[in-house]
């Protein structure tokens, strides 16, 4: 079963309005939770590091305003888009590493469908 | 930098027809090497850790294999529920947990 949860999995927004998404580790802490985000038909790009206590590392060219990341427990990371416009319409994937599991394997949530309207 | 290359891009195979995907990876100090597999509008479903070159894994009709520059999946006797895409990653050290990804190999296996 699914080690890491995301929700929603489909969200639609207006332009301008700003989307939270959630990722849960399920019976695992984990101190640190990564974000994704992929476009049609290529892999995934990292857009930050979420640490649990402390602020997010941010990739290079990703806006960490609009991009807010809070991981205010051991078992919850939630992305919000603010002000979100078409452009940001993607599929994002958080990701969480289980040290207890075949020593370390990162385990991904399900992905949320964005559209921004 | 490190860098992750999978080859081929695509691959179509005939139901039963085997073959092997390629992971060719540039890193210093390899912790880990992951396959993933991802079907179109979900996140990526685990398969494999490899640590140290030399280690195989098996799952159903994939295997895992990895050397000190690359990994391979090979995929045995494939069935159409195998097509997805699959992906490569390598995580360079345990205190920076930072995981490249490769672009991934789009697998069609034809009935």
């Amino acid at each position: 079963g699914a080690v890491v949860s995301q929700h929603p999995s489909w969200v639609i927004c207006k332009s301008g309005t700003s989307v939270k998404i959630e990722c849960r580790s399920l019976d695992f802490q984990a101190t640190t939770m990564f974000w994704y985000r992929q476009f049609p038909k290529q892999s995934l790009m990292l857009m930050a590091t979420s640490n649990e206590g402390s602020k997010a590392t941010y990739e290079q060219g990703v806006e960490k305003d609009k991009f807010l990341i809070n991981h205010a427990s051991l078992t919850l990371s939630t992305l919000t888009v603010t002000s979100a416009h078409p452009e940001d319409s993607s599929f994002y994937i958080c990701s969480a590493r289980d040290f207890r599991r075949s020593g370390n394997t990162i385990y991904f949530g399900e992905g949320s469908w964005l559209t921004v309207v | 930098e490190d860098q992750v290359t999978q080859s081929p891009e695509a691959l179509r195979l005939q139901e039963g027809e085997s073959s092997s995907l390629n992971c060719s990876y540039t890193v210093s100090g390899l912790r880990g090497l992951f396959w993933y597999r991802q079907d179109p509008g979900k996140g990526p479903e685990f398969l494999f850790t490899l640590y140290s070159a030399g280690e195989e894994k098996e799952k159903e009709r994939l295997k895992a294999t990895l050397t000190k520059k690359e990994s391979f999946l090979h995929i045995t006797a494939p069935k159409p529920e195998d097509s997805a895409t699959y992906l490569c990653a390598v995580s360079e050290a345990m205190g920076y947990q930072k995981v490249t990804f490769g672009t991934g190999t789009k697998l069609q296996v034809i009935p």
